[in-house]
């Protein structure tokens, strides 16, 4: 089954304990992309991917990192998580990035406190 | 940035009328989709539209394009209980720094009364 798979599903943390969302696709999509989706701004792209060791920055990367080792792993990492940090992420990828239709993750709900 | 801009922000509609929803955009695109969510969970992809396309049909879907008023058109048929959920729009691009990114707008929620 063509899936995106995200870990953990839920999360809670102290600030600044560095974390780590993981996120993996069986579809050998190039293009991989994490969004924040808060309530009244929709979904915001953080990073994206176009493929292997191909990173770039979206519109809300401050505070994020991420990496792209392997074609379908694309983790999140957040060194010093911070409350405006809490929200709910998702992992998407696709062939192209914007030409064919992206396929999501289940979702990270993040509490930073 | 926020691309696309859906409106209504909030549809509440009885079960087997029709449900529309609008999406409007600022600048030029190569496609635009449109994307369901139940609620908290991930997003899933119902119908792509490329920028040579006026209207596309899949199933109870149809899905108009105007790219000369820069707007979209969602249109559910014969709505059911079970297509509450929040629809958004995502145009797709390629911007001047080789970026290429679907960017979101935030969302009509549906609520479809049985």
């Amino acid at each position: 089954e063509a899936q995106v798979t995200q870990n953990p599903r839920y999360l809670i943390t102290v600030t600044g304990k560095k974390l780590t969302v993981t996120c993996s696709q069986n579809m050998n999509h190039e293009y991989m992309s994490w969004y924040r989706q808060d309530p009244g701004l929709g979904l915001r792209q953080i990073y994206y991917s176009m493929n292997v060791e191909v990173t770039d920055k979206g519109d809300v990367p401050e505070g994020y990192k991420v990496s792209r080792k392997e074609k379908r792993n694309f983790p999140l990492i957040l060194e010093s998580p911070s409350p405006n940090q809490t929200s709910l992420y998702f992992c998407a990828s696709s062939f192209t990035g914007t030409g064919t239709e992206a396929f999501f993750g289940q979702g990270t709900r993040l509490t930073v406190v | 940035s926020q691309q696309g801009e859906e409106d209504p922000q909030a549809l509440s509609i009885q079960e087997g009328e029709n449900a529309t929803m609008n999406c409007s955009y600022k600048t030029s695109i190569n496609n635009l989709q449109w994307y369901r969510q139940n609620s908290g969970r991930g997003l899933v992809h119902l119908i792509l539209i490329r920028s040579n396309e006026r209207e596309k049909h899949s199933g109870r879907l149809r899905v108009t394009l105007d790219t000369s008023k820069k707007s979209s058109s969602l249109l559910i048929t014969a709505s059911r209980a079970a297509d509450t959920a929040s629809y958004f729009c995502a145009t797709g691009s390629f911007m001047d720094t080789g970026r290429r990114a679907l960017t979101f707008g935030s969302g009509t929620r549906l609520q479809v009364q049985p």
